[in-house]
């Protein structure tokens, strides 16, 4: 699977919209982006993934730039309960990765404070 | 999404005994789980992964008489950690693989060994 950098941290201010990129310039054309969050002492929390296009569901959006040697994760209104750190993993998906785990890197750390 | 859960969630144990972790696919069958391990202010790093049936394939430096994995049915794996020492403690989480190639968590288990 191919490696993904981000920010060690960033900061974002409730209600404001929080902006992780992730840069993953080797990304194959089969790999697709995901991110996960995790919350202190909890176990992560799937959050969105795509191919190409641009994604959006009801924790946020996905953008990714044309070459997809980039994207970002954007959550809208980010709350005080989004403080989390968040992970951006490539990977081949679907029913043939028989085997293969989700391999964390060091992720981005977001504090959304009041 | 699925529910993967965990018991117990927290243990306490003292040093040369034994402790079992359950990880069960509560509404999907899971051929492939993954088992996780996380120190203070760390990434998640696999440990190894269970295909429900045969033996569990541990990752490189994650000692197999150690960290006993049984994946008996389609819907629990089970971790022991044999002759726990101080340095085994840590944040365990489980994973389970649906059908369908997603990857979802439990909440993490938190062993502490005295």
């Amino acid at each position: 699977d191919a490696k993904t950098t981000q920010p060690p941290s960033m900061d974002c201010a409730e209600g404001r919209a929080a902006n992780l990129p992730c840069n993953h310039s080797t990304i194959s054309g089969n790999e697709y982006v995901y991110w996960y969050r995790q919350i202190h002492s909890q176990g992560p929390q799937y959050i969105i993934h795509g191919l190409k296009n641009n994604e959006t569901n009801e924790m946020a959006s996905l953008i990714i730039t044309e070459d997809r040697k980039s994207s970002t994760l954007i959550l809208p209104h980010a709350t005080l309960r989004d403080t989390a750190v968040y992970y951006c993993i490539v990977r081949v998906a679907g029913a043939n990765q028989a085997g293969t785990a989700l391999i964390f890197g060091k992720g981005t750390t977001l504090s959304v404070s009041s | 999404g699925a529910v993967v859960s965990q018991h117990p969630s927290w243990v306490i144990c003292k040093s040369g005994t034994s402790v079992k972790i359950e990880c069960r696919s509560l509404d999907f069958q899971a051929t492939t789980m993954f088992w996780y391990r996380q120190f203070p202010k760390q990434s998640l790093m696999l440990m190894a992964t269970s295909n429900e049936g045969s033996k569990a394939t541990y990752e490189q430096g994650v000692e197999k008489d150690k960290f006993l994995i049984n994946h008996a049915s389609l819907t629990l794996s089970t971790l022991t950690v044999t002759s726990a020492h101080p340095e085994d403690s840590s944040f365990y989480i489980c994973s389970a693989r649906t059908p369908l190639g997603e990857q979802y968590f439990g909440p993490g288990t938190r062993l502490t060994v005295t």
